[in-house]
């Protein structure tokens, strides 16, 4: 069956430092892949996608790419700020599947 | 107006109390889900709908069931609610296209059971 494995959390850093959130999915056939953000008190709302290998889904200084070789789509930013502090979901959608398929969440805290 | 709302926004109640969710969207999506949310494990799909007739277990039915109103309404009902079901639960919705179209989140019901 089709799983979504994230790092776990928390994650605190401080404000300007770079980010790296790991994702890495097992699936049957070729997925889309999804990162989802749920800031605080909020639902969920996506952040950036990638639908085939190599793409690369970007988003409010956000950027993951779709590395098929390794199945994994890693959630990266160059320098987060207080505002980034959120849950972090990976997800995924397998080809006929009529559902995503979500990781366990990153609870990301960034300190000024 | 939000897109999706859901009601309650908070709810505490008894053990064997019946429970329901509610929730409304102004989006026209034909596809709507509810999902409970615990802390570890992520967002796990309880029931989902893909129209009016069209009504699906996801991957923890057990002790809940659902209701299709209308294209706009789905809702959510704890039969006999118990405390392992205190949860945050959120409404989605979706186009047809899973891959084109993202799915869009209700704001969430913090529901207790005591």
């Amino acid at each position: 069956g089709n799983s979504v494995t994230q790092m776990e959390g928390p994650v605190t850093l401080s404000e300007e430092a770079f980010l790296t959130i790991n994702c890495t999915y097992t699936a049957t056939g070729y997925p889309s892949l999804f990162w989802y953000v749920q800031y605080p008190g909020e639902g969920l709302q996506l952040l950036l996608k990638a639908t085939k290998a190599d793409d690369k889904g970007s988003n409010k200084g956000f950027e993951a790419t779709y590395r098929k070789e390794t199945t994994s789509f890693h959630l990266e930013k160059g320098s987060v700020q207080v505002s980034d502090s959120a849950v972090y979901f990976c997800a995924l959608l397998s080809g006929s599947a009529r559902q995503l398929t979500f990781g366990s969440g990153t609870q990301l805290t960034v300190l000024p | 107006d939000a897109d999706v709302t859901q009601t309650p926004r908070n709810r505490i109640t008894k053990t064997g109390k019946r429970i329901m969710l509610e929730c409304s969207q102004t989006k026209g999506h034909d596809r709507m889900y509810w999902y409970r949310q615990d802390p570890g494990l992520g967002l796990r799909l309880i029931y989902y709908s893909f129209d009016v007739k069209d009504i699906n277990k996801g991957e923890i039915s057990d002790g809940y069931s659902v209701s299709r109103q209308a294209q706009a309404k789905f809702s959510l009902s704890l039969e006999s609610a118990i405390p392992n079901q205190t949860a945050l639960y959120f409404c989605a919705t979706q186009g047809r296209d899973m891959v084109r179209n993202e799915q869009f989140f209700g704001p969430g019901t913090r529901l207790t059971v005591l």
